[in-house]
């Protein structure tokens, strides 16, 4: 089985930080790799697909890279309302899938 | 647009069975595989089961392999759920999500319910 490791596992940023989330696959995954943003009480949102593209009607302070085992999620200028947890996920095993085990970003 | 309800959660004690229920809307059904993802209290995401569009290949994660059933109804635009021999670690909120692929070979997970609660206490 695919494991995913997302680092850290939560951080404190203040409004308009650089933030970034790395995720790294047990084996290359190629760029099969998504990533999710889930508020309290809600379902999951996408927010990247295939490592780099970004969802529809996601705003573009948010974008993904990387490659076969590594990948990162990155917000740019972070807002109020991106407080959130966030998840990747690998698809190369679809239809059977992965999650990391998420990353909490928190006001400092 | 597209919308997926779930229904069916609620209190059950241990050894119990459920069936949760997915309602499709806004789209062609019968067009996308679906999936099955549960998150217990507090932690992560979990896959648990995906089914084809016809219904006739299915995958289970090892943790409920045997215990979970997935199906679905075209006709009804709904996905199922059927949860037997329920334990405490079953314990979660599971969602159905629908599977999008765009070519080659890439898939994501494009829109979700708003999930279901089970939870497994005596």
């Amino acid at each position: 089985d695919i494991q995913m490791t997302q680092s850290p596992s939560s951080l404190s940023a203040s409004l308009g930080d650089r933030v970034t989330i790395t995720c790294r696959a047990s084996q290359s995954i190629s760029s099969y790799l998504n990533w999710y943003q889930q508020k309290p009480g809600k379902a999951p949102k996408l927010l990247i697909y295939a490592a780099s593209r970004l969802q529809s009607g996601v705003p573009s302070r948010f974008s993904g890279s990387g490659s076969e085992t590594d990948f990162a999620l990155t917000i740019t200028s972070l807002q109020p309302e991106d407080f959130a947890i966030y998840y990747c996920q690998q698809s190369y095993t679809t239809p059977t899938w992965t999650f990391g085990q998420g990353t909490k970003v928190e006001v400092k | 647009q597209v919308q997926l309800v779930e229904s069916g959660g609620g209190l059950v004690k241990p050894g119990g069975s459920l069936r949760l229920s997915c309602a499709a809307s806004g789209f062609i059904f019968s067009d996308y595989y679906m999936n099955w993802i549960r998150q217990a209290p507090g932690k992560g995401l979990e896959w648990i089961s995906s089914i084809s569009t016809s219904g006739d290949t299915i995958y289970y994660a090892d943790s409920v392999r045997g215990r979970f059933t997935i199906s679905r109804d075209n006709a009804k635009n709904s996905l199922f759920l059927q949860i037997n021999s329920l334990r405490a670690e079953d314990t979660a909120v599971y969602y159905c999500a629908r599977r999008q692929w765009e070519l080659p070979t890439i898939y994501y997970f494009d829109y979700w319910g708003q999930g279901t609660l089970v939870t497994v206490s005596s």
